[in-house]
């Protein structure tokens, strides 16, 4: 069985892009969340879309979005970077989170703000 | 919000020694739940708990559900070189899971 694909692994934007990564959940998996890793904050929860509804949502600005498509591919969208946007980003699936919280990790998008 | 507290930070052993680790929170979990992280890699589960008091391995891996269900620890027994990582905790509760800020564990062959 697949694992978690998230694309791309590296990127490298300068403050006040955008960017967009994307997430393959676990075929068969339809609860998708996303998580912000960086050495002094640890992981931290930006949300999380079970059947293309957002269910649970972490404490990050607006500049923060996401979304869910009918086959359970989820993307995130971070506007107008800021250097400290610099992180790990983690996308996660499982069958369904809010019943058991196993989750499966992507290998995760290495976003550098410059 | 809820905030776990993971114990020790890092953590350097030799070869063949015994590893615990904790979390706690002042609030209550669900489900408890162990991970580990490769470099460049993401979170692996290692071993899910969901009732207090549980107690379950995984080989070489015991994990306990506190009591209180603000609690659990990891204990590793007879460390190898691959252990080396970083072990997350993480409690679940209400959709959300709460992750703690990992140990690091160093393992000297």
């Amino acid at each position: 069985k697949a694992g978690v694909t998230q694309t791309p692994r590296y990127l490298i934007k300068t403050r006040g892009q955008q960017v967009t990564l994307s997430c393959s959940p676990i075929s068969g998996h339809r609860s998708v969340s996303w998580y912000q890793q960086t050495p002094g904050q640890g992981l931290q929860f930006l949300f999380e879309y079970f059947s293309e509804t957002q269910r649970n949502k972490g404490n990050f600005p607006g500049r923060f979005s996401g979304r869910q498509f009918s086959n359970s591919r989820s993307e995130m969208n971070v506007s107008t970077l800021e250097l400290g946007d610099s992180a790990l980003y983690l996308c996660a699936s499982s069958f369904t989170q809010g019943v058991s919280g196993e989750l499966f990790f992507g290998e995760g998008s290495r976003l550098t703000v410059l | 919000g809820q905030q776990l507290n993971q114990s020790p930070q890092s953590m350097f052993i030799q070869e063949g020694e015994d590893v615990s680790m904790n979390c706690t929170s002042s609030s209550i979990f669900n489900t408890w739940l162990w991970y580990k992280q490769d470099p460049g890699e993401g979170p692996v589960l290692l071993i899910a708990l969901y009732k207090a008091g549980e107690l379950t391995s995984n080989g070489r891996l015991t994990a306990q559900f506190g009591i209180t269900r603000k609690d659990s620890f990891l204990n590793i027994s007879a460390s190898i070189p691959s252990d080396v990582g970083i072990y997350f905790c993480a409690g679940h509760y209400a959709g959300k899971s709460t992750f703690g800020d990992g140990t690091t564990l160093t393992v000297k062959p």
